[in-house]
């Protein structure tokens, strides 16, 4: 069974801080996807990250994934009210033919002057 | 190119009712899949349909159902609703098995 894990789960910071999040999932994987959660919204698609390791960077956010190891991170750098919301990790299941997505829990993030 | 469209974006219904939610993929995609979102149980995956075969399940009871059209256009059902199925439901559309995954807005569905 496919599991992944973020934490921190909660994440205060002040604005101008860098942070980090991790995703760690139990199985191979073809993609693994960071989206943002604003409140009572959808998912907002952030970075699919294939299993080649590559590095994505969007304004404020970095993703790297660590194909050998289970593990992806996003980093934060120079936080902005703006970027609080809640981000999900997500895995598919490599080679596994379908399309299903299994979730971390999320972390919410919290971005204070 | 239009997104996933989901319909209704929100629903209040009464406990023992049923509801059906809609799900119109981006066009020329053929896997629908439908997760609920919960406080208490974080994002589920429901079930996945691609060619109007159900290809995958979750761990949801029969009271959940869904299926697809030959337009790949997805409903899902839920009958004899509880208080507990009130959730964010969430379609995704796949342009094939086994490739990127694009999320509609969702159906807020509250059970009074």
């Amino acid at each position: 069974e496919l599991k992944v894990e973020q934490n921190p789960l909660f994440l205060s910071m002040q604005e101008g801080k860098n942070y980090t999040i991790y995703c760690n999932y139990s199985t191979t994987s073809d993609r693994l996807y960071w989206y943002r959660q604003d409140p009572g919204k959808s998912l907002e698609s952030l970075f699919v990250l294939l299993s080649n390791g590559a590095v994505k960077q969007e304004g404020r956010l970095m993703a790297s994934r660590d194909t050998k190891a289970r593990l992806s991170t996003l980093h934060i750098t120079a936080a902005v009210h703006d970027l609080s919301a809640t981000y999900f990790c997500a895995v598919d299941g490599a080679g596994s033919g379908y399309s299903t997505l299994t979730f971390g829990k999320g972390t919410m993030l919290l971005v204070s002057p | 190119k239009a997104g996933v469209t989901q319909t209704p974006r929100y629903l209040i219904k009464t406990r023992g009712q049923q509801v059906t939610l809609s799900c119109s993929p981006i066009s020329g995609h053929r896997s629908v899949s439908w997760y609920q979102q919960t406080p208490g149980q974080g994002l589920q995956f429901l079930f996945e349909y691609f060619s109007e075969t159900q290809r995958n399940k979750g761990n949801f009871p029969g009271r959940f159902s869904g299926r697809q059209f030959s337009n790949s256009r997805s409903e899902m059902n839920v009958s004899t609703l509880e208080l507990g199925d009130s959730a964010l439901y969430l379609c995704a559309s796949s342009a094939d098995l086994n490739t990127e995954a694009f999320f509609g807005q969702g159906t807020r569905l509250t059970v009074v």
